[in-house]
């Protein structure tokens, strides 16, 4: 069955360091988004992004966050200079379509920064 | 704004028994899907079921069921022969159809424990 793949499963930075977490969404999909988790929280909607651009992002997601699909199937996420708070499991999910699928997601990223 | 909520934090049930979690949301739109995910210790995000808000028929996973009522805004997942392997974290979420938005919005959850 296909699936979404997130790498690194874990990620350890120091306050200030950039850090890149990257994702391989399901081949056919076509909607990609970030999500994050801290510890014992609900699941927080950061980005969508779709035919190459980004169709809706929430106010978690400021400056110091971007998103990039350099190739023909990774998607990445870029947090410029980390902070602690950003500390936090990132899930990365991709759709089909704006379907009843929902959508799927990878095991995502456990992002600790110290 | 789309809402979902969870009033439930924390639910317990014996194993082989049936639990029901609770989700209510609150949207202006008609046409919608709804869904339960759950998520075990490893984290991972598992969709259990979904319900399209223009079907009346309540959607059924084998042991796992829903009982939509539109009118109410309300969702709940009825787990039936609870095993020892539901005990998880399970999230109700919330998504346009059709709308300016197709992301998922997410409940703040209900951790589910399995009494062996």
């Amino acid at each position: 069955e296909p699936e979404v793949t997130q790498t690194p499963s874990h990620q350890v930075t120091q306050m200030g360091q950039e850090v890149i977490l990257r994702c391989v969404p399901i081949s056919n999909h076509l909607y990609f988004y970030w999500y994050r988790q801290i510890l014992g929280q609900k699941v927080e909607f950061l980005v969508s992004f779709y035919n190459n651009e980004i169709s809706e992002k929430s106010e978690i997601f400021d400056d110091q966050f971007s998103v990039e699909r350099p190739d023909g199937s990774n998607f990445t996420l870029k947090i410029r200079s980390t902070k602690l708070e950003d500390s936090a499991m990132y899930f990365c999910a991709s759709s089909e379509a704006r379907d009843k699928n929902g959508l799927f997601f990878g095991s995502g990223t456990q992002l600790s920064v110290l | 704004a789309q809402t979902v909520t969870q009033s439930q934090p924390e639910m317990s049930v014996q194993e082989a028994e049936t639990v029901t979690l609770s989700c209510t949301y609150d949207t202006s739109e008609s046409d919608y899907y709804l869904f339960w995910y759950k998520q075990p210790p490893s984290r991972q995000m598992i969709l259990v079921i979904r319900q399209e808000a223009y079907k009346q028929q309540n959607a059924t996973e084998n042991r796992f069921s829903v009982n939509f009522q539109k009118a109410a805004k309300s969702f709940s997942l009825k787990i039936s022969d609870s095993q020892l392997g539901d005990a998880a974290m399970y999230f109700c979420a919330y998504r346009d159809y059709g709308g300016a938005t197709n992301k998922l919005i997410f409940g703040t959850g209900t951790l589910l424990a399995v009494q062996p």
